[in-house]
């Protein structure tokens, strides 16, 4: 079964730092691994998703790198905006690698970004 | 393009009454799925269509949960008799064939508080 965990749970950094949101998984046959955000009192917005075959995938100034052998996954955010502020998931397949949505999600991290 | 449209945003409902959810997804998509969501943690499956057959439903509680998604587009999941462990967020969501490297594409949820 796989358990996806992400540390750490809250971040509260000053306007323009760069950060590192970690995820660990312990199933590590999986064919990519997803990163989204979630705002307040809305759904989820998908922000990356890493093929197993790549090692990072980038996107303005979020960039995503996956370890399948060590089971982790980090995000990168660059220079951080108080839009930043929201929770961070990271999602991966069920264990057995067929992922056809089926996917098992961290806990979140939640991240504020002050001006 | 018009996203995953859900309703009610919010329902409170004593325990042991029964409640329904309803969910629009993207035109075109053939996988659906529902998400539990418990305040704090990550989304859970409940359950997964493709058309209107169910692919995964083993992580349902058949007891209380039942869904169904006729004609292979808008989908309800009801819940009879509620208990207060089932306040949550429940979230649909879509893909368009459910391919592994397809964006999985949330709506805003339905926040439900059993009293």
């Amino acid at each position: 079964k796989q358990e996806v965990t992400q540390i750490p749970a809250a971040l509260s950094v000053p306007e323009g730092e760069n950060l590192v949101l970690n995820c660990s998984f312990t199933d590590s046959a999986i064919y990519n691994l997803q990163w989204f955000r979630q705002d307040p009192g809305k759904g989820l917005t998908s922000l990356l998703l890493i093929q197993s075959s790549q090692r990072e995938q980038t996107s303005g100034r979020l960039n995503a790198s996956l370890d399948k052998s060590s089971g982790r996954s980090t995000l990168y955010i660059a220079a951080s905006q108080p839009g930043d502020s929201a929770t961070y998931l990271c999602a991966a397949p069920n264990a057995g690698g067929t992922s056809y949505g089926k996917l098992t999600f961290g806990q979140g991290t939640i991240l504020t970004v002050h001006p | 393009e018009a996203g995953v449209a859900q309703s009610p945003r919010y329902k409170i409902i004593e325990k042991r009454q029964s409640v329904a959810f309803w969910c629009n997804p993207i035109s075109g998509h053939a996988t659906l799925y529902w998400y539990q969501q418990i305040l704090g943690q990550g989304p859970k499956l409940l359950i997964q269509f493709q058309n209107n057959g169910v692919v995964d439903d083993s992580q349902l509680p058949k007891d209380r949960f039942s869904a169904e998604r006729l004609k292979g587009v808008d989908s309800t999941l009801k819940i009879q008799p509620a208990k207060l462990e089932d306040s949550a967020v429940y979230l649909c969501a879509s893909k368009l064939e459910g391919r592994t490297n397809e964006k999985l594409f949330f709506g805003s949820g339905t926040q439900l508080s059993v009293l």
